[in-house]
């Protein structure tokens, strides 16, 4: 079955850069989409198409592709930017699929 | 505004049934797919499945096929989950979401235990 790759946690310092990678075969020829959990919450989408941000996702999340690796990227992280991040994407066969998850901690 | 609505979660043995309904208001429901997706307590996310706007297409996970249905009653803006034969694994916050997967519900809580 198809499957997403990510670091299980990533650390960064408040306004330095984080990023997240998700990789898996398909990605190279199918969009990718990230969400941002926080605890308690449903996740919210802050990447679609591999690197469009939704209205009101601030400017400091971006996303790039290349090649079967996607990749989320957090410039000038802030406090509140501390949550678990998820890559998704559509296999072939219409099925959807989570990436394993990222905890990114920052302090 | 778009809002999605959950309900119908609860205690449940395993082997039973239960519906999930998601309210969808402050969007044309008829003109979007639809998803569903679960969290296990203190896990990742899990896609299940998709219905297509008009309900002529569904698609599972393969870790529920053959035993949930995604419907949709579009006269009602209302998705639905069947959930048959029931497992202890079928245990997690089931969340509905709009075709991009944006936005989300707030889950309702499925617990399958004797």
């Amino acid at each position: 079955s198809y499957e997403l790759t990510q670091p299980s946690s990533v650390s960064v310092s408040p306004g330095q850069t984080a990023r997240i990678t998700c990789s898996g075969d398909e990605l190279a020829k199918k969009y990718a989409r990230w969400f941002q959990q926080k605890p308690g919450q449903a996740p919210v989408l802050v990447i679609y198409n591999d690197s469009e941000r939704p209205s009101g996702i601030p400017e400091r999340f971006s996303g790039s592709s290349s090649g079967t690796t996607v990749t989320l990227t957090i410039s000038g992280a802030q406090v509140e930017d501390e949550a678990d991040y998820y890559c998704y994407s559509a296999a072939d066969n219409n099925l959807g699929v989570f990436g394993t998850g990222t905890k990114v901690t920052v302090l | 505004q778009v809002q999605l609505v959950e309900s119908g979660g609860g205690v449940v043995q395993p082997g039973r049934s239960l519906r999930l309904s998601c309210a969808a208001s402050g969007f044309t429901f008829s003109n979007y797919d639809m998803h569903w997706v679960r969290q296990a307590p203190g896990k990742g996310l899990e896609w299940v499945a998709v219905i297509s706007y008009d309900g002529s297409n569904k698609y599972y996970a393969d870790s529920v096929k053959g035993r949930f249905t995604i419907s949709r009653d579009n006269s009602k803006n209302t998705l639905y989950l069947q959930m048959n034969s029931l497992r202890a694994d079928d245990t997690a916050v089931y969340y509905c979401a709009k075709e991009l997967l944006d936005p989300w519900g707030q889950g309702t809580l499925v617990t399958v235990s004797s």
